[in-house]
Parts: C-alpha cells; sequence; structure tokens
C-alpha cells in the first residue's frame, strides 16, 4: 500500500539538542511538505520541497532545517535555534507543482517533546 | 482578515442528527478546496474536495461551495459518535506562488452525542 511514514512516532529531547524527523513516501509524489501543529491551532507550514534537491521556508521556518537529496525522503531536522519545538510535526505529499491536483496526504505524525 | 476561517466549537450534535461544518476564505480566486477529518492525537485525512460551485455527495458527507459568498461547508448526515473529531477546512489559493499553497482552517471540533 502507497502511504507516507513518519518516525518516530514519539520523540524526547533535552533543550539544546537537535533532533531529525523522518518522512519517507512511496506515493511517488514530487512535492513534500512539513507543518507543525500545536494545540487548538492549525498547521502551519515549515518547510515544503516541489523536487529532489530543492526546498523553500514555509511560513516559520526559523530554528529547522530540512533535505531532499531522494524523491521519497524529506527529514526534518529541529535545531537547538527553535525556541519552543515541542509540538505535533506532519508530513505531507502531493503530486507536484502542475499536476493540476492539490490534495494533501499526511503522515501520521511525529510527537515531539523538548524538555 | 485570517485566509481561512471556521467556527472553533466545539458543536455538538446528537447522534443521527445533521452536522453543519462552515468555512470562509478570503482569495476570491481560489477554485479547490479540501475537507480534513483530524481524530485527536492523529494526523489530518482527506474526506472531500470540490472544485464546482454546488453541492457533492459521498456518502453520509456532502460538501457544499459558493465561490460568490467565499464560503464553503461541510454536512453530516446521520451523524455516529465516530464522527466526533475535528474538522479543517483547506483552501488553495488562487494567487501566483512558487507552490501549490494550500491554507488551513484551524479547525472546527464536533462531538456526536449518543
Amino acid at each position: 500500500d502507497g502511504g507516507i511514514t513518519q518516525s518516530p512516532k514519539y520523540l524526547f529531547r533535552k533543550e539544546g539538542q537537535n533532533v531529525t524527523l523522518s518522512c519517507e513516501q512511496n506515493l511517488n509524489h514530487d512535492a513534500m511538505y512539513w507543518y507543525r501543529q500545536d494545540p487548538g491551532q492549525g498547521l502551519r507550514l515549515i518547510y515544503y520541497s516541489q523536487i529532489v534537491n530543492d526546498f523553500q521556508k514555509g511560513d516559520i521556518a526559523e530554528g529547522y532545517s530540512v533535505s531532499r537529496e531522494k524523491k521519497e525522503s524529506f527529514p526534518l531536522t529541529v535545531t537547538s535555534a527553535q525556541k519552543n519545538p515541542t509540538a505535533f510535526y506532519l508530513c505531507a505529499s502531493t503530486k507536484g507543482l502542475g499536476q493540476g491536483t492539490y490534495e494533501q496526504y499526511f503522515g501520521p505524525g511525529t510527537r515531539l517533546t523538548v524538555t | 482578515q485570517k485566509e481561512v476561517e471556521q467556527n472553533s466549537g466545539p458543536l455538538s450534535v446528537p447522534e443521527g442528527a445533521i452536522a453543519s461544518l462552515n468555512c470562509t476564505y478570503s482569495d476570491r480566486g481560489s477554485q479547490s478546496f479540501f475537507w480534513y477529518r483530524q481524530y485527536s492525537g492523529k494526523s489530518p485525512e482527506l474526506i472531500m474536495s470540490i472544485y464546482s460551485n454546488g453541492d457533492k455527495e459521498d456518502g453520509r458527507f456532502t460538501a457544499q461551495l459558493n465561490k460568490a459568498s467565499q464560503y464553503v461547508s461541510l454536512l453530516i448526515r446521520d451523524s455516529q459518535p465516530s464522527d466526533s473529531a475535528t474538522y479543517l477546512c483547506a483552501v488553495k489559493l488562487d494567487r501566483e506562488t512558487s507552490y501549490d499553497k494550500v491554507i488551513f482552517g484551524p479547525g472546527t471540533s464536533l462531538s456526536v452525542i449518543p
């Protein structure tokens, strides 16, 4: 079955440590996205990538970094520079720019707690 | 004005009733609209897409779109306790952007009372 996987499901880190969240998809989608969701709030875009080896900042990129070395993979690193990293992180994908469809499909999410 | 607005709720309906969820958007040229369901602690799941004015039905779900009023709604007929979740409205912006920008509303919490 095609889909998006994220790991780990839960992650606990000490303040000051960098942490990397994994996102893998086998939908053959070109575009991938990282969102952050805080309790009672909507989704906020962190980074997006339309194609391999290219990615752009979203609305709240400060303190985060990404890479897109393979079409299937879009890992997110939460750095120590991120002031409030505790949140629910969601990875999503779409077919891609110019494909005519915009439905986003989400992975199961990673819940990060930093103390 | 926020780009996508929804009543936060909670919206409570009795089992078997019709639940009506509303969403307004600011980008007049938007053409693509989506409803996602998000259970507590889980990720959003796409339940409906709508692109044309009018109604689109899928089982117990009906999406309604009125572009002139910049309004999209989701009706859930014969509501079940399993429909209790947060419903996110999402809109693909029409203005030119470097990517297919989809804006999500804050979501409406629905509670179906047995």
